[in-house]
């Protein structure tokens, strides 16, 4: 089976401007999770979705959305760019119930 | 707030012998956890999990041991090997659905 892949893998945006990320889950998998990570930070919870819905939402601000589509692939949209929102940016997908989580490489996001 | 802390940012282990990574965690709620591997510029990969309704879980060389009343995991991986040298993050959830809090992550050098 193919793993999760994230597109694009590396991106360079300037503050104000918006970006959307993709994610594309294991085939079979309904859950997309997505976490930030900054360097002294580790993970941090984005939101979870699950047969296109948003089940779990950690605590980022409202520039932060994103949606699943009815293939279970998602992606993650962030508004009016911040410099603090330069990140690698990971998601995970899992069958939907309470396991073991699988992570793409990640999209390094450089805000300037 | 951290609900999962990793307190040892590194450790250094001879070729051979045991590692053992911890975990501290606050919430007395969560009833999953996962441990990862996190090579530079590659996604988390899945080492071990284990359910609240045990207190050990192995898999080969790795074990995972959780002590709920002390509220810590530790993670043992015997014998240790040059290529386990990795980053490792615990991460641990609650409730429905996969939003996960994660460690910040121990650096974890195996000295041939």
């Amino acid at each position: 089976k193919a793993g999760v892949t994230q597109t694009p893998r590396y991106l360079i945006k300037t503050r104000g401007q918006q970006v959307t990320l993709s994610c594309s889950p294991i085939s079979g998998h309904r859950s997309v999770s997505w976490y930030q990570q900054t360097p002294g930070q580790g993970l941090q919870f984005l939101f979870e979705y699950f047969s296109e819905t948003q089940r779990n939402k950690g605590n980022f601000p409202g520039r932060f959305s994103g949606r699943q589509f009815s293939n279970s692939r998602s992606e993650m949209n962030v508004s009016t760019l911040e410099l603090g929102d330069s990140a690698l940016y990971l998601c995970a997908s899992s069958q939907g119930g309470k396991e073991t989580q699988y992570f793409g490489p990640g999209t390094r996001l450089l805000v300037l | 707030d951290q609900q999962v802390k990793q307190n040892s940012p590194s450790l250094s282990v001879q070729e051979g012998r045991i590692s053992i990574l911890n975990c501290d965690y606050t919430n007395s709620m969560f009833d999953y956890f996962l441990w990862y591997k996190k090579y530079p510029a590659e996604g988390p990969t899945f080492l071990i999990s284990i359910s609240s309704i045990k207190d050990k879980n192995e898999d080969g060389r790795f074990t995972v041991f959780l002590n709920k009343s002390a509220k810590h995991l530790s993670l043992h991986i015997v014998p240790s090997q040059p290529g386990d040298s990795a980053v490792y993050f615990c991460a641990a959830s609650v409730g429905t659905g996969n939003q996960f809090y994660f460690g910040t992550g121990t650096s974890l050098t195996v000295i041939p």
